[in-house]
């Protein structure tokens, strides 16, 4: 069975701090990969794609591929109270569907 | 302003009835997909559809069932067989020839 892990959290990193979100995923096949990230009560919102190995950097967040490890991540520098959030990760499989972890909930400590 | 609705927000309905979930798309996108989340889980996917009138089966259909007769519509019915039906569903579409899925505002539905 495809999966995607996560570490559920919380992550609680200070204001300033560099957060840093992990992800495995066991299809081999995959090879486009999201970060979401959602606020308590609200949907999922995008806010990073990756689908080569190595890094892609858009303002403050980082996303990290490596498909010989099975491997994602994304970083936030400059973290700030509002990017408190559970953040999912989906690795996209060969018919287009998303397959979820089950979230990191990340706590940015002001 | 094109985007994703999802009607209602909030759903409450007695054990044993059926309830349909509305999603809408002015994104032009050719894909629907319907998750469920539950409470401190990631998203399971229920139905999806890659054109109208076609649509396939997710990991957890059981007690659901859709239809997509126009390009921008795909709602998702909740069958009393459905044994917990009672979660935050989520509707989120994809354009022809791009990766990243987009979601709607989500309803919430509480079955008592």
């Amino acid at each position: 069975q495809k999966e995607v892990e996560q570490n559920s959290g919380p992550l609680s990193v200070p204001e300033g701090a560099i957060a840093s979100l992990n992800c495995t995923y066991s299809d081999r096949v995959s090879q486009s990969f999201f970060w979401y990230r959602q606020y308590s009560g609200k949907s999922p919102e995008l806010i990073m794609s990756i689908y080569s190995n190595g890094d892609k950097e858009d303002g403050r967040f980082t996303a990290q591929l490596n498909k010989a490890s099975q491997y994602v991540s994304l970083l936030i520098r400059d973290s700030q109270p509002s990017d408190s959030a559970t953040y999912l990760c989906a690795a996209q499989d060969s018919s287009y569907k998303l397959i979820f972890g089950s979230g990191t909930r990340l706590l940015v400590r002001p | 302003d094109g985007g994703i609705t999802q009607s209602p927000k909030y759903l409450f309905r007695k054990e044993g009835q059926n309830v349909t979930l509305s999603c809408e798309q002015n994104l032009n996108h050719d894909a629907m997909y319907w998750y469920r989340q539950d409470p401190g889980q990631g998203l399971r996917l229920i139905y999806y559809s890659q054109i109208v009138n076609d649509f396939q089966k997710g990991d957890i259909a059981e007690g659901y069932s859709v239809s997509r007769e126009k390009k921008e519509s795909f709602p998702l019915t909740v069958t009393s067989a459905q044994k917990n039906p009672t979660a935050f569903y989520l509707c989120a579409s994809r354009g022809q020839g791009i990766y990243e899925q987009y979601f709607g505002p989500g309803t919430r539905l509480t079955v008592t």
